[in-house]
Formats: C-alpha cells, structure tokens, sequence
C-alpha cells in the first residue's frame, strides 16, 4: 500500500491565485482530513468527510473548499489564495474500529503565498 | 473531548529511557488516551493508545495513572531518531471525532 500520498509536495502561490492539493489513500479508510501546520504550533483541523459525498468543517474552513466523490480522494481547494494560507498542509485518513482510531498522515504539501 | 496539557520540551540522554507525561484531568470514563510524534516535518504518526490498563508495543509503552487524570509514554531506551514532537490527545472509542493536536512535547535526544 502507498498510504496517503500528496502532491504537490511544495508549492509557490501569488495572492489570488486558486489551487487544489491533491489527497489520495489506498487503504479503504472512510475518514479523511486536511489539517494545517504553522511554525511552531500544533495542527489544526481545515475540513474533514466521513464518507464519500459527506463532508464537513472544522476549526479553521474559511477560504478552502473539499469535495468526496470516492473513497479514495479527497481534494483541498484554495479559493484565492492569501498570505495567511502560507503554512504546510496535512492530509489524514483513518478508521475507528471499538477502541482503534489510527489516523495516517501523508508526507504534508508545504505551501507559500506571496 | 478532555484537553490535555503536555511539557512544551524535554531533553533525554541516548539509550536513556525518555518519560513523557500528559495531563489529562477531565478525561471521563469512556475516552481513550492516544499518543503521536511528529518527526522533523514529517506527518505525524500514530504510536499507541490506552483506556485504563498500561499498553506496550514494539515502540512505546504507555503507563495510565489509576484515576486516569494523567499518563506517561515511555521510550525505554532513546535513539536519535526519536527526537520529535510528541502529541497526547484523548478522544472517545467509535466513529469519526475531529482531534485537536496542540503543540505537543518537543523531545531532544542529546548524543
């Protein structure tokens, strides 16, 4: 299995511009998320899914997008981009089986916005 | 979900057991306690978890006190490959949660 990958791995954004970071997991999970890293500090929680064609907000949507047509991706759109988007972005993927709840991280998409 | 308070740093010797501890006061009788470390940009990555017994795996070991309001993992003997961030989060058993990460435990393992 490949896991969660990303791409791209990095990213040089002008303000305004639009993107998607791509998220792709291979191992069947029904969770996913995108989270958001700033120096420093611990990861934040942008949007999340349960499923294919459900999803939903979380600590910090404003000014990103998600969409879940399969199981297996799970795209991150920035609308137009800004400074304060400038940070490196993780996408998780995860199951809950009883007591297990071990998400899986892909290797992270380090974005710039200048 | 319980919050939980972590040391923002520790240093531990190589070969050295490294105890990481986290406060997790108001956690309640169903909420599982888990851990992660983040190595050097990397995405974090899953090491154990517990509800109230102490849990061992081929990474960590996880001590949870009797009143479950604080537990330690336990690195027995360091490398310094270990030096990362570790992140306790306590959440409840079944279905999707959204977990917090704060900062965690920067752990330094010194040659």
């Amino acid at each position: 299995n490949a896991g969660v990958t990303q791409t791209p791995k990095f990213q040089v954004l002008k303000t305004g511009q639009s993107m998607t970071l791509q998220c792709a997991q291979d191992m069947n999970h029904e969770y996913m998320s995108w989270y958001r890293q700033d120096p420093g500090m611990g990861l934040r929680l942008i949007h999340y899914s349960v499923g294919a064609g459900i999803t939903d907000q979380g600590e910090v949507p404003n000014g990103y997008n998600v969409s879940r047509s399969t199981t297996e991706d799970f795209p991150l759109r920035l609308l137009s981009a800004a400074p304060s988007q400038t940070s490196v972005y993780f996408c998780a993927s995860s199951y809950s089986r009883g007591a297990t709840y071990e998400q899986y991280f892909g290797p992270g998409t380090r974005l710039t916005v200048t | 979900d319980a919050k939980t308070t972590q040391p923002t740093s520790m240093d531990c010797a190589e070969g050295r057991a490294a105890n990481l501890p986290c406060n997790h006061s108001t956690i309640s009788g169903n909420e599982y306690v888990y851990w992660y470390r983040q190595i050097h940009s990397q995405g974090p990555q899953y090491i154990i978890h517990g509800l109230k017994n102490n849990e061992t795996n081929e990474m960590a070991s996880l001590i949870i006190t009797e009143d479950r309001k604080s537990s330690t993992l336990i690195l027995p003997h360091a490398t310094l490959r270990d030096t990362a961030v570790y992140y306790c989060i306590v959440r409840h058993s079944g279905g999707y949660q959204k977990v917090t990460f704060g900062i965690g435990t920067k752990l330094q393992v010194i040659p």
